[in-house]
């Protein structure tokens, strides 16, 4: 049984510029869930996805975006990348998105925003 | 507003010392309450959850929580610290609904020294 991966594990990009990062779930879990870490702080909810649509969102402007793929590995996009955007980007999955408790988190993805 | 507060940003302790990390939070429903860890290069391992019943909770590595409503508190507590555990604590909050969407505090880092 495989944990939850992303990649790629550090990105550095231009302030304007697009990125996207990956996330691959826990065998078994259909749910996938989106934290934005700066340095300091404690992870910030940005999205979460179940069976492919959104099941949720945080206070996070429209250009964070993401998909859910049918194998439910899932993708954050983020457009017109600002310098603010620097942060540890860490997906985490879970059976579900029922009271469980169960959700395991990626060893996150380094973003800086120069 | 919901929201959790960690008032320690930073505790050292000496190994084989007795270890307490507080966590105070703000929740309009019945909170389900969660401890994580994080080691540095490294995403959030689940220590321990508390969801209902028993206000003490045990979880991995020795770590035990105490639910306490009339304080709104949820503190991680160890009898005897060992080097490994010298990592970043986050309490964290999460709603009877949906417990992936979680509010974390900004975390304790805790030093161990031999």
């Amino acid at each position: 049984e495989t944990g939850v991966t992303q990649s790629p594990t550090h990105l550095i990009k231009t302030r304007g510029q697009q990125v996207t990062l990956r996330c691959s779930s826990q065998s078994g879990h259909n749910t996938v869930s989106w934290y934005q870490q700066a340095l300091g702080q404690g992870p910030q909810f940005i999205f979460q996805y179940y069976r492919e649509e959104e099941n949720g969102r945080g206070n996070f402007p429209p250009r964070f975006s993401g998909l859910q793929f049918p194998n439910y590995s899932s993708e954050l996009n983020v457009n017109a990348l600002e310098l603010d955007d620097s942060a540890l980007y860490l997906c985490a999955s879970s059976p579900g998105p029922i009271p469980s408790g169960e959700q395991y988190f990626g060893p996150g993805t380094r973003l800086t925003v120069t | 507003a919901q929201s959790v507060t960690q008032p320690d940003i930073h505790i050292t302790v000496s190994e084989g010392a007795s270890l307490e990390l507080r966590c105070n939070y703000s929740y309009g429903a019945t909170p389900y309450l969660f401890w994580y860890v994080q080691s540095p290069g490294q995403g959030l391992q689940l220590l321990l959850k508390y969801f209902s019943g028993d206000t003490l909770v045990q979880g991995i590595k020795g770590f035990e929580a105490e639910f306490k409503r009339s304080q709104s508190s949820f503190n991680l507590r160890k009898p005897s610290v060992h080097w490994s555990d010298a990592a970043e604590y986050f309490c964290a909050v999460g709603g009877s609904y949906n417990t992936d969407k979680l509010i974390f505090g900004t975390g304790t880092r805790l030093q161990v020294f031999p």
